[in-house]
């Protein structure tokens, strides 16, 4: 059974720009949820999706946003880079009657 | 306000024996927790989780330990083996508190050094 796949998996980006990153949940997953992992703040949630409704929020200005499609997989967008924006984005997904969230590898973003 | 807190960075134990892992948390509506393994450049790995309901879970060398009237939980890895090097985070979900309410608030991680 494949993992949770995000694409891409590195990327570098100027400030002001947009950047789109993709991720697949595990087959049978219908919960995405999205965290974002910094230096300085540690792993941080973002939001969640489950059957293409936004479920949950962290707390992120609202340059951040995202989305599920029918197949559950999921896109998360960034508009308006700011250096601060450099981490490590990452996908998880949840099985309907599990509690446990399975990562995926993550993206990493670049922003200068 | 930090709801999960590994206090210690770093944790250093030789190979073969105990590595304690410990994670305290503010928030009573916790009723979840999970811990995961994460190498630099990639995702979290899920190693052990525990309800609320339980004190104890045990899954090979892994064993996860609560104390709800503490509001504490360790990991225990026994015996300890140099693969085991690794950054490890405690996170917690609220998941009965009514929503569907699945999103992990995690500490800061303890870096694992197990020495050959």
């Amino acid at each position: 059974k494949a993992g949770v796949t995000q694409t891409p998996r590195y990327l570098i980006k100027t400030r002001g720009q947009q950047v789109t990153l993709s991720c697949s949940p595990i087959s049978g997953h219908r919960s995405v949820s999205w965290y974002q992992q910094t230096p300085g703040q540690g792993l941080q949630f973002l939001f969640e999706y489950f059957s293409e409704t936004q479920r949950n929020k962290g707390n992120f200005p609202g340059r951040f946003s995202g989305r599920q499609f029918s197949n559950s997989r999921s896109e998360m967008n960034v508009s308006t880079l700011e250096l601060g924006d450099s981490a490590l984005y990452l996908c998880a997904s949840r099985g309907d009657s599990g509690n446990t969230i399975y990562f995926g590898e993550g993206s990493w973003l670049t922003v200068v | 306000d930090q709801q999960v807190k590994q206090n210690s960075p770093s944790l250093s134990v030789q190979e073969g024996r105990i590595s304690i892992l410990n994670c305290d948390y503010t928030n009573s509506m916790f009723d979840y927790f999970l811990w995961y393994k994460k190498y630099p450049a990639e995702g979290p790995t899920f190693l052990i989780s525990i309800s609320s309901i339980k004190d104890k879970n045990e899954d090979g060398r892994f064993t996860v330990f609560l104390n709800k009237s503490a509001k504490h939980l360790s990991l225990h890895i026994v015996p300890s083996q140099p693969g085991d090097s690794a950054v490890y985070f405690c996170a917690a979900s609220a998941q009965r508190s009514g929503g569907s309410n699945y999103k992990l608030t995690f500490g800061k991680g303890t870096l694992l050094t197990v020495n050959p």
